[in-house]
């Protein structure tokens, strides 16, 4: 069974803080794995996409890793704002990329 | 990059009327598109997934009938909450899948919130 499991659901940091968000995933046959961030009342934006090959990827201050052996991903946050507070959604696209199964997503709050 | 818009954001409508929501990639053409519901403190959950000029493919559980999809155009989809009930309020998303190469993104919409009263 295709399925995307996220680790925390929820997590509260203050402001400047750094945090990892956890993925476990169980996909086949992968294509590649994605991390979305979304605010409330909005849909998700794209941070990161990786494939199998490639074990870390920057976006800003979002980086994520991907360990394509023990089927985990995980995605840092460095020095966090208050606008990083939102959902964080793993996706898991399988199929040549045809079908996506999404993570339940950790709520993150960045408290000033 | 890719924009997918929705029309409306929001919608308030009483129970028992029909309720239209469009999705239009702005700047690609987009053969697939996908429509998904998500309830409050959920993830998305795939609903159905539209291809242009031919019927939808609807998951399981997931009333066809109900929800009307059409994507006449290469840039429009369209999803239709037939006889809306209150436990159809919800956040529909869109997306739009762009193919580049050999390789898929898709592009996700702003998302309508409804609200059947």
């Amino acid at each position: 069974k295709n399925q995307v499991e996220q680790s925390p659901q929820s997590l509260i940091i203050l402001e400047g803080k750094n945090c990892t968000l956890q993925c476990n995933y169980t996909v086949s046959p992968f294509s590649n794995l994605r991390w979305y961030k979304q605010d409330t009342g909005r849909g998700p934006v794209s941070l990161t996409i990786m494939t199998f090959s490639e074990n870390t990827k920057s976006n800003g201050r979002y980086t994520a890793t991907l360990d394509a052996d023990t089927k985990q991903s995980s995605l840092h946050i460095t020095a966090s704002q208050l606008s990083d507070s939102a959902s964080y959604i793993c996706v898991a696209s399988y199929n040549a990329g045809n079908m996506l199964t999404f993570g339940g997503g950790t709520r993150l709050m960045v408290k000033p | 990059g890719a924009v997918v818009s929705q029309h409306p954001s929001w919608v308030i409508c009483k129970s028992g009327t029909s309720v239209k929501i469009e999705c239009r990639s702005l700047d690609f053409q987009a053969t697939t598109m996908f429509w998904y519901r998500q309830f409050p403190k959920q993830s998305l959950m795939l609903m159905a997934t539209s291809n242009e000029g031919s019927k939808a493919t609807y998951e399981q559980g997931v009333e066809k009938d109900k929800f009307l999809i059409n994507h006449a155009s290469l840039t429009l989809s369209t999803l239709t909450v037939t006889s809306a009930h209150p436990e159809d309020s919800s956040f529909y998303i869109c997306s739009a899948r762009s193919v580049t190469g050999a390789s898929y993104e898709q592009y996700f919409g702003p998302g309508t919130r409804l609200t059947v009263t």
